[in-house]
């Protein structure tokens, strides 16, 4: 079974921390994503990436950046939280290209709360 | 703008009836791969079902089946013999072949399985 962790189901912290978020696929996959979710909302993409040192804004990249330095390994950073960060984060994992027809396989999500 | 539309914040079913939540998208290129993905409380996402744009014939997977109206860009998710277990928040969603490679994610729908 494909298997994505994330480093917390919740998290609390403080504006203006800095915070990371932690995604670990065991798939081998290529291409991993960062989503936020909100009611209403649905799931928006923050950033992507391909390849190791790689990595692509999506819909809203702003007030986040990511870090991939081992190909399992996807890393979310908020430089300065603020209380508009409070939400679900999910991490997905899949392979390169139409191999298995885009299929993302998502971990079990973070709850971050920014106080 | 590429878009996803779940009209159906919330539906709700008797256990053992069918129930079907709708999605239309918009997008002017003609190859893509539309899901629905399933998303139970406090659980993590899972693909449910999917269907290649290029195909005619109707995805299913056992009790899930899809109604794929290309022209209409309609994708709606036919639930039959509803059981508890389908309780979940249910996302529509597609992916291009060409151009961005990314899910592109409606806003879900809450499913209710009354017994």
């Amino acid at each position: 079974d494909v298997k994505v962790t994330q480093s917390s189901r919740y998290l609390v912290k403080r504006t203006g921390e800095k915070v990371f978020l932690e995604c670990v696929q065991d798939m081998d996959h290529e291409n991993m994503f960062w989503y936020r979710q909100d009611p209403g909302l649905g799931l928006r993409l923050i950033y992507f990436s391909y390849d190791v040192k790689m990595k692509e804004k999506g819909d809203i990249p702003e007030g986040y950046s990511v870090s991939r330095e081992k190909k399992e390994r996807f890393s979310l950073i908020l430089e300065s939280a603020s209380t508009n960060q409070t939400s679900m984060y999910l991490c997905a994992s899949s392979f390169l290209g139409q191999a298995i027809s885009y299929e993302q396989y998502f971990g079990p999500g973070t709850r971050l709360t920014v106080t | 703008a590429q878009t996803v539309t779940q009209s159906q914040p919330e539906m709700s079913v008797q256990e053992a009836e069918t129930v079907t939540l709708s999605c239309t998208y918009d997008t002017s290129e003609s190859d893509y791969y539309l899901f629905w993905y399933k998303q139970p409380p406090s659980r993590q996402m899972i693909l449910v079902i999917r269907q290649e744009a290029y195909k005619q014939q109707n995805a299913t997977e056992n009790r899930f089946s899809v109604n794929f109206q290309k022209a209409a860009k309609s994708f709606s998710l036919k639930i039959s013999d509803s059981q508890l277990g389908d309780a979940a928040m249910y996302f529509c969603a597609y992916h291009l072949i060409q151009g961005a490679q990314k899910l592109v994610f409606g806003q879900g729908t809450r499913l209710t399985i009354n017994p």
